[in-house]
């Protein structure tokens, strides 16, 4: 059974600072890794997808990288603001679109 | 183009009653997948389907079922809802398999 473990579960830093999230999983044998944000009482907003013959993906600030032999994937934001606060999620997505979630990073960004 | 529709956005009902969740997913994404989110146990897949076909199920009751229709609209529904049952419930589509899932706003469901 796929596990899925964010760390650390909050992360409080000041503005325009560079930071790392992690993400382990169990299972390596995952199709792909997506990260999300979520604002609060809000829905998921997709951030990257990381298929699994990739080993890193950027958007804008965001990095993220893959590493399924050692079963772990970090997203790491350049020059936070305060508009990165949210809970960040990653999601090992398995056979027949099931995406197994951790627990989430709240990130508070502070001015 | 329209992301994601979940409808209604907020629902109270009391124990007992069932209710029916609907979701529109992105034109031309014919999986769609729904999730339950709660404080304790975090997101929890429900179950998936593609092009009508439950394809995968996860570990909750058989109170908790849901279909999908010719044009990929589709619905959940809880019957003899618990007081437990109260959560966010996320939908998600995707063009295919493996693919990058977008999420709706939610349901948010109260049960009293």
């Amino acid at each position: 059974k796929q596990e899925v473990t964010q760390i650390p579960a909050a992360l409080s830093v000041p503005e325009g600072e560079n930071l790392v999230l992690n993400c382990s999983f169990t299972d390596s044998a995952i199709y792909n890794l997506q990260w999300f944000r979520q604002d609060p009482g809000k829905g998921l907003t997709s951030l990257l997808l990381i298929q699994s013959s990739q080993r890193e993906q950027t958007s804008g600030r965001l990095n993220a990288s893959l590493d399924k032999s050692s079963g772990r994937s970090t997203l790491y934001i350049a020059a936070s603001q305060p508009g990165d606060s949210a809970t960040y999620l990653c999601a090992a997505i398995q056979g027949a679109q099931k995406l197994v979630f951790g627990q989430g990073t709240r990130l508070t960004i502070n001015p | 183009k329209a992301g994601v529709t979940q409808t209604p956005r907020y629902l109270i009902k009391t124990r007992g009653q069932q209710v029916t969740l609907s979701c529109s997913p992105i034109s031309g994404h014919r999986s769609v997948s729904w999730y339950q989110q709660t404080p304790g146990q975090g997101l929890q897949f429900l179950f998936e389907y593609f092009s009508e076909t439950q394809r995968n199920k996860g570990n909750f009751p058989g109170r908790f079922s849901g279909r999908q229709f010719s044009n990929s609209r589709s619905e959940m529904n809880v019957s003899t809802l618990e007081l437990g049952d109260s959560a966010l419930y996320l939908c998600a589509s995707s063009l295919d398999i493996p693919a990058e899932a977008f999420f709706g706003q939610g349901t948010r469901l109260t049960v009293v």
